[in-house]
């Protein structure tokens, strides 16, 4: 099986745009949580998507939102980007379902925002 | 709120020797904890996870052990290689209920040969 995919590997934005960022889950996975990784914070989950419905959120300001789609990819996107944003944005996939006893996640190799 | 903390923050250790590596929780409901490898420019991996009904797993070179009257985890790596060295990430979820992890702040392993 492929693993969990992401794109663009890096990206370079500057203050005030906006950027999208994707992510394809595992087949067969329908829960896809997104993280940021900072050398600072370390990983921070963002929020998390299971059957097109975000079902948790992190404590992060409403600039971030995502959504995922029937197939179960996701879109993670950051508006009005701070220099403080720039980080590593990580996506998770699981096979989780609800009450489901198993929730592994399994990563990508995430992107690397720069802002400047 | 919902704290997980790791120890140490970087580790070295002669090859062949043995790696600890300690995390604590804050939220007594956690019962499932995994342990991430991040080698540079990738994604953190699993290389190993226990529940809160098991007291220790174990998968050849590499252990996990779990107190949950003190709410804490580790990681035991026995006869280190090079090529474990990487950043180490404990986390705790709550299985059922929950669907984030809480991640600890890595601890960067270097294995000198």
């Amino acid at each position: 099986k492929a693993g969990v995919t992401q794109t663009p590997r890096y990206l370079i934005k500057t203050r005030g745009q906006q950027v999208t960022l994707s992510c394809s889950p595992i087949s067969g996975h329908r829960s896809v949580s997104w993280y940021q990784q900072t050398p600072g914070q370390g990983l921070q989950f963002l929020f998390e998507y299971f059957s097109e419905t975000q079902r948790n959120k992190g404590n992060f300001p409403g600039r971030f939102s995502g959504r995922q789609f029937s197939n179960s990819r996701s879109e993670m996107n950051v508006s009005t980007l701070e220099l403080g944003d720039s980080a590593l944005y990580l996506c998770a996939s699981s096979l989780l379902a609800s009450g489901a006893r198993r929730s592994t996640q399994y990563f990508g190799p995430g992107t690397r925002l720069t802002v400047l | 709120g919902e704290n997980v903390e790791q120890h140490p923050s970087t580790l070295s250790v002669q090859e062949g020797d043995s790696a600890v590596i300690k995390c604590t929780y804050s939220d007594s409901a956690s019962n499932y904890f995994p342990w991430y490898k991040q080698e540079l420019g990738k994604g953190p991996q699993l290389i190993i996870d226990i529940r809160s009904n098991v007291g220790e797993k174990k998968d050849q070179r590499i252990a996990v052990t779990l107190n949950k009257t003190a709410k804490h985890f580790s990681l035991h790596i026995t006869e280190t290689q090079p090529e474990d060295s990487a950043v180490y990430f404990c986390a705790a979820s709550i299985l059922g209920r929950t669907y984030k992890y809480i991640f600890g702040t890595g601890t960067r392993l270097k294995v000198l040969a």
